[in-house]
């Protein structure tokens, strides 16, 4: 299996930080990679996919970059409703997996 | 719109088995792949098992293969997770989940359920 792993942990910034959270693949996936937003008693929300594209209806705050094993996902001004925890996923394998997660604390 | 409604949650003694079904709504059930994907409790996502459009092929996560099936039933628009012999370890809140598939390859989950509780517990 592909295992993805999610770097940091935890995070605390402030509202209005450049804030950069990454995740790495244990082999190639291309760009056949997703990020999803999770708030406390949801589902998880859509963000990026395709290692890149931004969902409908979500913040150009929001951008996603990389390729290949290495993968970012960068929120370019914090606001307080992004406190969440946030998920890579890859759908190169037919066996998904996801990375561990990163909570976001403000 | 798009809905997915899971049900069939609930405290089941380890060893014993549970059916989870997915009601879907608002789009062609039929032309999409679903997931199911679980959420232990205070634990990350954890993907468990995808069925194709048609049925035709399924895919499990080692964790739950040989324990768990994986089904649907187009023209009541449903999935369905059949889970034998459970484990404490399956505990989790189960949310089933949509697939777009990419022209380019790959794909996501853009519609979740808000999921149905499963409690291994004796």
């Amino acid at each position: 299996d592909i295992q993805m792993t999610q770097s940091p942990s935890s995070l605390s910034a402030s509202v209005g930080d450049r804030v950069t959270l990454t995740c790495r693949a244990s082999q190639s996936i291309s760009t056949y990679l997703n990020w999803y937003q999770q708030k406390p008693g949801k589902a998880p929300n859509l963000l990026i996919y395709g290692a890149s594209s931004l969902q409908s209806r979500v913040p150009s705050r929001f951008s996603g970059s990389g390729s290949g094993t290495d993968f970012t996902l960068t929120i370019s001004s914090l606001q307080p409703e992004d406190f969440a925890t946030y998920y890579c996923q890859q759908s190169y394998s037919t066996l998904r997996t996801f990375g561990q997660g990163t909570k976001v604390e403000i | 719109q798009v809905h997915l409604v899971e049900s069939g949650g609930g405290v089941v003694q380890p060893g014993r088995s549970l059916r989870l079904s997915c009601a879907a709504s608002g789009f062609t059930f039929s032309s999409y792949g679903m997931h199911w994907v679980r959420q232990a409790p205070g634990k990350g996502l954890d993907w468990v098992a995808v069925i194709w459009y048609d049925g035709s092929n399924k895919y499990y996560a080692d964790s739950v293969k040989g324990r768990f099936t994986i089904s649907r039933d187009n023209s009541k628009n449903t999935l369905y997770l059949q889970m034998n012999s459970l484990r404490a370890e399956d505990t989790a809140l189960y949310y089933c989940a949509r697939e777009v598939r990419l022209a380019r390859g790959g794909s996501y989950f853009d519609y979740w359920g808000q999921g149905t509780l499963v409690t291994v517990s004796s």
